[in-house]
């Protein structure tokens, strides 16, 4: 059973253009979040999602940040008019439907830097 | 809203010794899981340990051992034979009880280096 998968897993951007981060649960699990990481810091909630449904945006910033999770296809973390300071690793995490464990199982992250 | 504190940011073990690491939390709620994640230079994050918070007996994984003081809002994660393979940053994470599953809250860390 492949884990979860992210990719790209460095993508460098020059202020103001787009950044897409995308994110494959693992097989069979149907929630999915997203958490930053700043340098030298603890990973940061930003937005949990269900299958055509965002359940908990509570950590992402307020404009320029999207998150989706379409019925077919990978998470999509959507990232406009890139700034400098939102060079981070950006990491997802998926959990199944039963969530009889409440283990959310991680993927390798994606390193994104802006020039 | 959760918080998560752990007051070292930096810890050292001579290999085959005994570390514990500490993490203490803030929560009005009754019922809820802790994790302790282990994330290497990889930067892969790595479940090592889970306790659910009704359950009195800590929680243990092999050379990973947790003591959970619910009363005092205390998680350490103890890790006895220390290896090389164990140098990580270790960070301490709440999750609350909700039947759809919900965020984590973690700590800002612990970096673990074991010495040779």
């Amino acid at each position: 059973n492949a884990g979860v998968m992210q990719n790209p897993r460095h993508l460098v951007r020059r202020r103001g253009q787009e950044a897409r981060l995308r994110c494959s649960p693992m097989k069979g699990h149907s929630h999915v979040y997203w958490y930053r990481q700043l340098p030298e810091e603890g990973l940061k909630f930003m937005v949990y999602l269900q299958k055509e449904n965002i359940i908990d945006e509570s950590g992402m910033p307020k404009e320029r940040f999207s998150a989706e999770f379409p019925k077919e296809g990978p998470s999509i973390l959507r990232i406009q008019q890139v700034v400098r300071g939102d060079s981070a690793a950006y990491f997802c995490a998926s959990s199944p439907l039963q969530v009889s464990t409440y283990e959310q199982y991680f993927g390798p992250g994606t390193r994104l830097t802006v020039t | 809203a959760q918080t998560v504190t752990q007051s070292q940011p930096e810890m050292s073990v001579q290999e085959a010794e005994t570390v514990t690491l500490s993490c203490t939390y803030d929560t009005s709620e009754s019922n809820y899981y802790l994790f302790w994640y282990k994330q290497p230079p990889s930067r892969q994050m790595i479940l090592v340990i889970r306790q659910e918070a009704y359950k009195q007996q800590n929680a243990t994984e092999n050379r990973f051992s947790v003591n959970f003081q619910k009363a005092a809002k205390s998680f350490s994660l103890k890790i006895s034979d220390s290896q090389l393979g164990d140098t990580a940053m270790y960070f301490c994470a709440f999750m609350k009880h909700v039947s759809s599953g919900d965020k984590l809250t973690f700590g800002t860390g612990t970096r673990l280096a074991v010495r040779p």
